[in-house]
């Protein structure tokens, strides 16, 4: 299996440019987390899936911030208009069932200038 | 006062030393426990996980929980160069969907 697939590995944007993250979760996991990581505030999940439906998104930070997960292979994070604090490294990271184990992605490193 | 807590480090060990790495969390009805380990420009993979009071081992690592004092570690035996990384406490609370709550993470470093 090729694990949890994340693209782009790198975007670099403009502050207020609207940006998408993409991810494919590994094949027959019905869990898909979007998690932030910056060295100040650490991993933080943004929102879970469940079944392709959104569970909690307790952690999306603003309005600005919105996911979707329209089948069982696909879940993209968008950001509009993104600003340089939503620079960080945005990993998707995806389970089976009740199993704990989490399998992250390569993660999205994101810069906004 | 944070969720999970960790020092920063780094954690400077010779190689061969014990590597002890210390988390606290403050949700006392947390039950579910977890050390990832993240090299430096990769993502977190798991390692280790605990349940219940007492500890754990597999292989070189052991994982040890004290729930009373609201206290999970990491011990690293034999340490490896290849074990420098940083090591993220990550814990759950009771039952439903609780999420996962990762601290900040301690930086290890292994010196030949």
């Amino acid at each position: 299996d090729a694990g949890v697939i994340q693209s782009p590995r790198h975007e670099v944007t403009e502050m207020g440019q609207e940006v998408t993250l993409r991810c494919k979760p590994i094949s027959g996991h019905n869990s898909l987390f979007w998690y932030r990581q910056t060295m100040m505030r650490g991993l933080e999940l943004l929102i879970y899936f469940n079944n392709n439906v959104p569970i909690d998104d307790s952690g999306m930070p603003e309005d600005r911030f919105s996911a979707k997960m329209p089948n069982a292979s696909f879940s993209t994070l968008k950001i509009q208009p993104s600003e340089p604090r939503d620079s960080a490294v945005y990993f998707c990271a995806s389970r089976a069932g009740t199993n704990e184990k989490l399998f992250f992605g390569s993660g999205t490193q994101l810069s906004v200038l | 006062q944070k969720e999970v807590e960790q020092n920063s480090g780094p954690l400077s060990v010779p190689e061969g030393a014990i590597a002890s790495l210390n988390c606290t969390y403050s949700d006392r009805g947390s039950q579910s426990f977890f050390w990832y380990r993240q090299y430096s420009g990769k993502s977190p993979e798991l390692i280790m996980s605990i349940y219940s009071n007492g500890d754990k081992e597999d292989g070189r690592f052991t994982a040890q929980l004290n729930k009373a004092s609201q206290y999970v570690s990491l011990l690293i035996r034999d340490s490896q160069p290849s074990d420098s990384a940083t090591y993220l406490c990550a814990v759950k609370g009771g039952t439903g969907f609780q999420k996962l709550v990762f601290g900040t993470g301690t930086r290890l470093l292994v010196s030949p």
